[in-house]
């Protein structure tokens, strides 16, 4: 089955700096690549998705990157600030037909130094 | 995006008790999934609850131990049997967008078994 790695465990950055986590995966035939922010007490929060007919996607201060080569892919913050702190967790699925299944990386702690 | 609404929000329970959490969503989904958050781990996915029809669980968790129901299309509940300490985790159900690979989440049940 599909496995999700996810390095390093934890990330800090300065406010204002820009952040990048990265995740491989190792089924190539996955085809959706979802990023999640966990704040403390709440759920994960689906900020950014990728498909893998798409080699980046932005949004505001948000984007990511998607190399179907290598098998990996990245979520890049600009102009991070103490709100992004959180931790945040990558997945990739198959869809087929109707039916997707996610497999999650173990998640990134960014911390955000103001 | 679905609003996923789930209680308890967390709750301390005794060895041997058992504990069901619901699930709520504002609209109707025809599945719904029950993910288990260890301290510091990744998202497991522990079952499929579908409506009118049996739960599927995935490799490792067995119905005897996580009873779900699924008493219509906007409603499911878990429930975590003989509860040990391994079992404190934050349990979410999550629901898929329509038509596409999305998955949002609830806020979450954080379980803790003394």
């Amino acid at each position: 089955g599909e496995n999700v790695e996810q390095h390093p465990s934890t990330l800090s950055v300065q406010e204002g700096d820009s952040a990048v986590i990265k995740c491989t995966y190792s089924d190539s035939a996955s085809n959706y690549f979802p990023w999640y922010k966990q704040e403390l007490g709440k759920g994960p929060q689906l900020i950014i998705d990728i498909r893998s007919n798409v080699g980046e996607k932005k949004d505001q201060r948000i984007a990511v990157t998607l190399n179907k080569t290598a098998k990996h892919f990245s979520l890049h913050i600009t102009e991070t600030q103490p709100e992004d702190s959180a931790v945040y967790f990558c997945a990739a699925s198959i869809k087929s037909g109707a039916n997707s299944k996610l497999t999650f990386g173990k998640g990134i702690t960014l911390s955000v130094r103001p | 995006s679905a609003v996923i609404s789930q209680k308890p929000s967390r709750d301390i329970c005794q060895r041997g008790t058992s504990l069901t959490i619901q699930c709520q969503v504002d609209s109707q989904v025809t599945m719904m999934f029950w993910y288990r958050q260890q301290p510091g781990q990744s998202l497991t996915l522990i079952a499929t609850a579908n409506q009118g029809s049996e739960a599927t669980y995935e490799s490792g968790f067995v119905i005897d131990k996580f009873p779900i129901s699924r008493p219509n299309l906007t409603f499911s509940t878990l429930t975590v049997s003989n509860m040990s300490p391994e079992d404190s985790s934050i349990y979410l159900c999550s629901v898929p967008a329509v038509g596409n690979e999305k998955l949002f989440f609830g806020s979450g049940t954080q379980l803790s078994v003394l």
